[in-house]
């Protein structure tokens, strides 16, 4: 069965950087685009951009553009999602979230990892 | 980017009754909607996909329609698992989007 299994939680310093992986299995890792999507406590579902495993190429939300770095590893079937200049607004959890066609951008979105807890705090 | 709206965002509906949440868009997404259930701690969950069809393990009861700009979510009669928070999220175009949630909690 299809598995997304996040890294664990983090704390960070205003100004760091920190990494979450997604580690996929039970399908083909190359074949499907991996978003990733964020929730600050209590609000809703931000969408942050999108990786093609196959190739690395990549998308991201203007907002977050010179911040993140998606990239992926097709020996471990895991995609990373790097953030950095970390300020207190970007406390939330981090899901890596699986595309549900295969091949297709934009679709929605079918398997979502559990969830990584990022919190930045002095 | 298309901004997509939600309404209302609490309803309060009785076990047994029927529920109908609302989303628009701020321009036309064709039929690239998708609605999302999500529990307290938990993951979202795909519900319905292409506005109107519903994923893998939603009962019957769950149904999506609309096109363009105005899309519906229906809960013909609502169970206790049914209460949670649902999001619809567009995919015609980039960014993707979200609303911003309707609380479905029990009356």
């Amino acid at each position: 069965q299809v598995q997304l299994v996040q890294s664990g939680a983090e704390v960070r310093n205003p100004g760091a950087s920190v990494k979450v992986s997604c580690k996929t299995s039970g399908y083909t890792f190359t074949s499907y685009y991996m978003h990733w999507v964020r929730q600050a406590p209590g609000q809703g579902l931000e969408w942050m951009g999108i990786i093609n495993p196959s190739g690395g190429s990549t998308t991201y939300v203007e907002k977050f553009q010179g911040r993140v770095t998606m990239n992926r590893d097709t020996s471990t079937n895991t995609v990373y999602m790097e953030l950095s200049s970390l300020r207190s607004e970007d406390t939330a959890v981090y899901f890596c979230a699986r595309g549900a066609i295969r091949g297709v951008i934009f679709t929605s979105i079918d398997y979502w990892g559990q969830g990584t807890l990022v919190t930045v705090s002095s | 980017e298309i901004v997509m709206t939600q309404s209302p965002a609490t309803l309060s509906v009785s076990p047994g009754e029927r529920a109908t949440l609302s989303c628009r868009a701020s321009q036309s997404v064709s039929s690239s909607l998708a609605w999302y259930l999500q529990k307290p701690g938990q993951a979202p969950r795909l519900l319905i996909f292409d506005a109107s069809t519903r994923a893998t393990g939603f009962p019957a009861r769950f149904s999506g329609s609309g096109s363009g700009t105005e899309f519906t979510l229906t809960i013909s009669s609502l169970q206790s698992e049914d209460f949670a928070v649902y999001y619809c999220q567009q995919y015609n175009s980039w960014p993707i989007t979200f609303g911003q949630g309707t609380r479905l909690e029990i009356k």
